[in-house]
């Protein structure tokens, strides 16, 4: 079946850190793949995708690249703010399922 | 962008009774919706997958008796929790796709802020 294999957290780094998550996943097919952010108390938000592979998804400063040949989608900030401290989450969606990574846990200190 | 309202945001319940958690998509019409379960630091866990109009399809494991889901129109999913006990404690997500031909991707879902259910 798929899965998707994330970086253990948690994750601490200081303000303007650079910030690099790592997924990978096995899947039959080709899926598309999405980065979400879970921030305290609520409900998941869709960071970004990349429905195929070479595509670079970006939103509010993150990147995630979909490399069909290593099969991963590592999620990468240039410098995160305090407010970026959330719960992230991997996830792929193949023939109308998703599957989701355990999530990571960013905190980001002033 | 898409919008997904939950209702109620926390319940406190007491055993025995139960709860119904509404699901609504506020701008778009959702073909289908997704039930999550999430248990504390951990991922999320589909509970079943219900298309407008018809029966839900529940993944192994999820007592369809217990966690009863309608999804009467294309924009209201409710998630019923039956005979709640206190093992039924969790946050409940919910996540609505859109159809074909419409303004939002078919390949993107859209959460829901989830419930906090509290079983007494």
């Amino acid at each position: 079946g798929n899965s998707v294999t994330q970086m253990e957290g948690p994750v601490t780094l200081s303000e303007e850190a650079f910030l690099t998550i790592n997924c990978t996943y096995t899947a039959t097919g080709y899926p598309s793949l999405f980065w979400y952010v879970q921030y305290p108390g609520e409900g998941l938000q869709l960071l970004l995708k990349a429905t195929k592979a070479d595509d670079k998804g970006s939103n509010k400063g993150f990147e995630a690249t979909y490399r069909k040949e290593t099969t991963s989608f590592h999620l990468e900030k240039g410098s995160v703010q305090v407010s970026d401290s959330a719960v992230y989450f991997c996830a792929l969606r193949s023939a109308g399922k998703s599957t989701f990574g355990d999530g990571t846990t960013l905190t980001v200190k002033p | 962008g898409a919008v997904v309202s939950q209702h109620p945001s926390r319940v406190i319940c007491k055993s025995g009774t139960s709860v119904k958690i509404e699901c609504r998509s506020l701008d778009f019409q959702a073909t289908t919706m997704f039930w999550y379960r999430q248990f504390p630091k951990q991922s999320l866990m589909l509970m079943a997958t219900s298309n407008e109009g018809s029966k839900a399809t529940y993944e192994q494991g999820v007592e369809k008796d217990k966690f009863l889901i309608n999804h009467a129109s294309l924009t209201l999913s409710t998630l019923t929790v039956t005979s709640a006990h206190p093992e039924d404690s969790s946050f409940y997500i919910c996540s609505a796709r859109g159809g074909e031909g419409g303004r939002t991707s078919t390949d993107t879902q859209y959460f829901g802020p989830g419930t906090r259910l509290t079983v007494l």
